[in-house]
């Protein structure tokens, strides 16, 4: 089965600590991206990578960090320096962001709680 | 400027009647246009595109949406709401000629309640 994995489901966290949420996808897709979602909100973009090697920040990148080493795998570390780290976090992908007509693939999300 | 716009932030319907879920986009030129479904503590699922073939597109689970350019609506509608479909529901657009940085807007979502 082709699709997009992130583990963990459910991630608890201390303060001050960082954590990185795992996302990896066999779909050959170029295009990859990280999102998240606070209760009774939209999706906010974190970073997003149209080829190895390569990212580019999203609408609230502060705080957060990736990394795009292999084509199927697109970490991402929550550092202490996030202020309000809590949230569902949505990893997708896409088969190419050089064409409009293709849809992004959603990973099962993560929920990660920091007290 | 490209933008999506979700009409109703939160949409309830009784089991067995129709249902709509609006959705408004502002785009220079013909975009492609997506509804995803969302269940509590999941990721989203792809109800239907629109890609500059047929205006009325149908998807998943009795799900369909008709392109309206004139309006600049892309609407989602079901004849009978089932009680599985109570859910977060997003647009999205993707418009043709945006290039640079990431080109897909999404709606803030509207929230199907299903009435037994």
């Amino acid at each position: 089965d082709g699709g997009i994995t992130q583990s963990p489901k459910y991630l608890f966290r201390k303060e001050g600590q960082n954590v990185t949420l795992s996302c990896e996808q066999n779909l050959n897709h170029d295009a990859m991206y990280w999102y998240r979602q606070d209760p009774g909100q939209g999706l906010r973009l974190i970073y997003y990578s149209q080829i190895v090697n390569d990212f580019q920040k999203g609408d609230i990148a502060e705080g957060y960090s990736v990394s795009r080493e292999k084509k199927e795998s697109f970490p991402l570390t929550v550092t202490s320096a996030q202020k309000n780290p809590t949230a569902f976090y949505l990893c997708a992908s896409r088969r190419s962001r050089d064409s409009i007509s293709y849809e992004q693939y959603f990973g099962p999300g993560t929920r990660l709680t920091v007290t | 400027a490209q933008s999506v716009t979700q009409l109703d932030s939160h949409v309830s319907v009784s089991e067995g009647t129709p249902v709509l879920l609006r959705c408004n986009y502002s785009s220079s030129y013909s975009p492609s246009l997506f509804w995803y479904v969302q269940h509590p503590n999941k990721g989203l699922q792809l109800l239907l595109k629109y890609t500059s073939a047929a205006t009325l597109v149908k998807g998943i689970n009795g799900f369909e949406a008709e392109f309206k350019k004139s309006e600049t609506s892309f609407h989602l509608t079901k004849p009978s709401a089932h009680m599985s479909d109570a859910a977060e529901y997003f647009c999205v657009v993707s418009p043709l000629g945006e290039t640079g940085a990431n080109n897909l807007f999404f709606g803030t979502g509207t929230r199907l309640t299903v009435i037994p």
